[in-house]
């Protein structure tokens, strides 16, 4: 079946570092890739998005590259900011057969001043 | 606008009672979902309504009920709560089903957290 796997969190950064949260999905075909945000107390909110591969969904900052030799969709981002810190989810959706969104078990990012 | 509004925010039940969970989107959106989130597993759907009229299971549908009541309104009820049903659960809605617009976003109440003692 699919599946998405996330780096285990808490990722732990200082203002101003890079950041790369990776994630690696499995499914056949070509689903389409997603990054959520969840900030404390509310939420997901979608992120960015990749629907083919090498697309590159980007927004806040944030990027990710759909690479399909790798099966990989890591999140990044130059320069982390305190109001960054949040718990981030990939996610996939693959047409054909199940169609239910899976995602992974989410990151969560803290980031110090 | 509002978005996907969800009600409670906050419960605590006794083991054996039950409640419904209520969800609102004024989007006009097609589809809805109810997810829950527990620590280290992600979000896991318990079970979608492509559109006005049908239900369909997800992953971990046991122990829910769930109603399309209208295009807005999807709810979702414990019949019998149980420790393990101590989560955040999520409402979400999109425009159209997830497997005819892959680009679709989905859009996500706030939560209910729920402790069921």
């Amino acid at each position: 079946g699919n599946s998405v796997t996330q780096m285990e969190g808490p990722v732990t950064l200082s203002e101003e570092a890079f950041l790369t949260i990776n994630c690696t999905y499995t499914a056949t075909g070509y689903p389409s890739l997603f990054w959520y945000v969840q900030y404390p107390g509310e939420g997901l909110q979608l992120l960015l998005k990749a629907t083919k591969a090498d697309d590159k969904g980007s927004n806040k900052g944030f990027e990710a590259t759909y690479r399909k030799e790798t099966t990989s969709f890591h999140l990044e981002k130059g320069s982390v900011q305190v109001s960054d810190s949040a718990v981030y989810f990939c996610a996939l959706i693959k047409s054909g057969g199940s169609y239910i969104p899976t995602f992974g078990r989410g990151t969560s990012l803290i980031v110090h001043p | 606008n509002a978005g996907v509004t969800q009600t409670p925010k906050f419960q605590v039940l006794k083991t054996g009672q039950s409640m419904t969970l209520q969800c609102a989107q004024d989007m006009n959106h097609n589809s809805m979902y109810w997810y829950r989130q527990d620590p280290g597993m992600g979000l896991r759907l318990i079970y979608y309504s492509a559109s006005e009229g049908t239900t369909d299971k997800g992953e971990v549908p046991n122990g829910y009920n769930v109603s399309r009541l209208n295009k807005r309104e999807f709810s979702l009820r414990l019949e019998s709560a149980a420790p393990s049903q101590t989560s955040v659960y999520f409402c979400a809605s999109s425009e159209a089903p997830w497997a005819r617009v892959m680009n679709t976003e989905a859009f996500f109440g706030q939560g209910t957290r729920l402790t069921v003692v």
